[in-house]
């Protein structure tokens, strides 16, 4: 198993360019999610989805979307990217929910917008 | 609110010495309680966890302790090495299916 897989690593924006940060997992996770991690303020909850065709806000939703069309993906879209997105994104899956059973996390993809 | 407070934010301690880490919540329904570590560059990755029914849970250099009523718990490692060098999160979940985290502390190992 390839476990979660992040693509792309690194990538530079311009502000009010969009782009989609990809997440795919291969585990058959019925629970996946995104993290924003700044520093200083640990990891951040943005989306999180329990199961395909259900999606639901985390604590810092506004300026990213998400869909959940499958299983094994969960992309993050940013519509129209600012400064204040400059960050490291996360991609986390579970085989229970968020309230019985561990994460398991992506690389990372180090988002810059200029 | 849903939060997690963690401290310290930094913690320096000697090669042997024992480091404690603490964390509290505000949700009462909050029924599990992972720690994650995470070294310079790499992914968070799971190093113990603890349910609501249970007040403490060891593995070896490790123990983590819960105190529902009040609301805390706290990562205890013995015998620290230079390798246990890392950031350290706590979280706890929270209604609607959510897993918060803390802030994180950044735990310095001296040899």
């Amino acid at each position: 198993n390839a476990g979660v897989t992040q693509t792309p690593k690194f990538q530079v924006l311009k502000t009010g360019q969009s782009m989609t940060l990809q997440c795919a997992q291969d585990m058959n996770h019925e629970y996946m999610s995104w993290y924003r991690q700044d520093p200083g303020m640990g990891l951040r909850l943005i989306h999180y989805s329990v199961g395909a065709g259900i999606t639901d806000q985390g604590e810092v939703p506004n300026g990213y979307n998400v869909s959940r069309s499958t299983t094994e993906d969960f992309p993050l879209r940013l519509l129209s990217a600012a400064p204040s997105q400059t960050s490291v994104y996360f991609c986390a899956s579970s085989p229970g929910t968020a309230n019985n059973s561990p994460l398991h996390f992506g690389n990372g993809t180090r988002l810059t917008v200029t | 609110g849903e939060n997690v407070e963690q401290h310290p934010s930094t913690l320096s301690v000697q090669e042997g010495d024992s480091a404690v880490i603490k964390c509290t919540y505000s949700d009462s329904a909050s029924n599990y309680f992972p720690w994650y570590k995470q070294e310079l560059g790499k992914r968070p990755q799971l190093i113990i966890d603890i349910r609501s029914n249970v007040g403490e849970k060891k593995d070896q250099r490790i123990a983590v302790t819960l105190n529902k009523t009040a609301k805390h718990f706290s990562l205890h490692i013995t015998e620290t090495q230079p390798e246990d060098s890392a950031v350290y999160f706590c979280a706890a979940s929270m209604r609607g299916n959510k897993l918060v985290f803390g802030a994180g502390t950044i735990l310095r190992v001296k040899s």
